[in-house]
């Protein structure tokens, strides 16, 4: 069980807006910064949003983060097939003192 | 830019220990925190351990507590990861992170992972 709550899929149809929830706590994401990644199939994880809402050099202003009290989001508009992936929330736990991530989820475009 | 690469993986026996190393290049690697991530075959994201800029700082996750160590050499741009008394359960691509200027601050950089795999 995953300390920081994800849905386990999502899915959406080229073009359209997908939304990927992130639900934590106050030792966690109320407290803390969230981080976004996305994991293509068989590569290494890639970062996608960092401190909530900014996007590295590099990935589409298609992706969006953001984040209020115990929870953040992730959104992608005009969904591509080549977003199909996995994506992964994270963010530092004060209570466990040390970096936590969501379960995951598998996005699939239709 | 970036490059970690990871290397030690393989299979080891339960019980038995495993030296995991991360060559890091392409960014002053003593003036960044560093990480060890891991991923069971066909599971999601675990972070494992993490060490701050001059090693002064370590933390781990309660799964691997007691039975495993980081370090890092900044003379040779290295990090490691000794893990002792390892059982099924630690199966797994470990990934070598590049954190920020402290352990509080996300990950920004992978490795490509290298895999372990313990069973007898």
């Amino acid at each position: 069980q995953s300390v920081l709550t994800q849905p386990p899929s999502a899915s959406g149809t080229p073009g359209q807006r997908v939304t990927i929830s992130c639900s934590g706590s106050s030792s966690n994401i109320e407290s803390y910064y969230v981080y976004w990644y996305q994991q293509l199939p068989g590569t290494a994880p890639k970062l996608l949003i960092y401190k909530n809402n900014q996007r590295p050099s590099g990935v589409p202003d298609r992706f969006s983060g953001s984040s209020s009290g115990t929870s953040a989001s992730l959104a992608i508009s005009g969904l591509r097939s080549e977003d199909e992936g996995d994506y992964y929330c994270a963010s530092w736990d004060d209570s466990l003192s040390g970096w936590v991530f969501g379960g995951g989820t598998k996005l699939t475009v239709l | 830019q970036v490059q970690l690469v990871e290397s030690g993986g393989g299979v080891v026996q339960p019980g038995r220990s495993l030296r995991l190393s991360c060559a890091a290049s392409g960014f002053t690697f003593s003036g960044y925190a560093m990480h060890w991530v891991r991923q069971a075959p066909g599971k999601g994201l675990e972070w494992v351990a993490g060490i701050s800029y001059d090693g002064s700082n370590k933390y781990y996750a309660d799964s691997v507590k007691g039975r495993s160590t980081i370090s890092r050499d900044n003379s040779k741009n290295t990090l490691y990861l000794q893990m002792s008394s390892l059982r099924t359960e630690d199966t797994a691509v470990y990934y070598c992170a590049r954190g920020g200027e402290d352990s509080r601050s996300g990950i920004d950089y992978w490795g490509q992972g290298t895999l372990a795999t313990v069973s007898s």
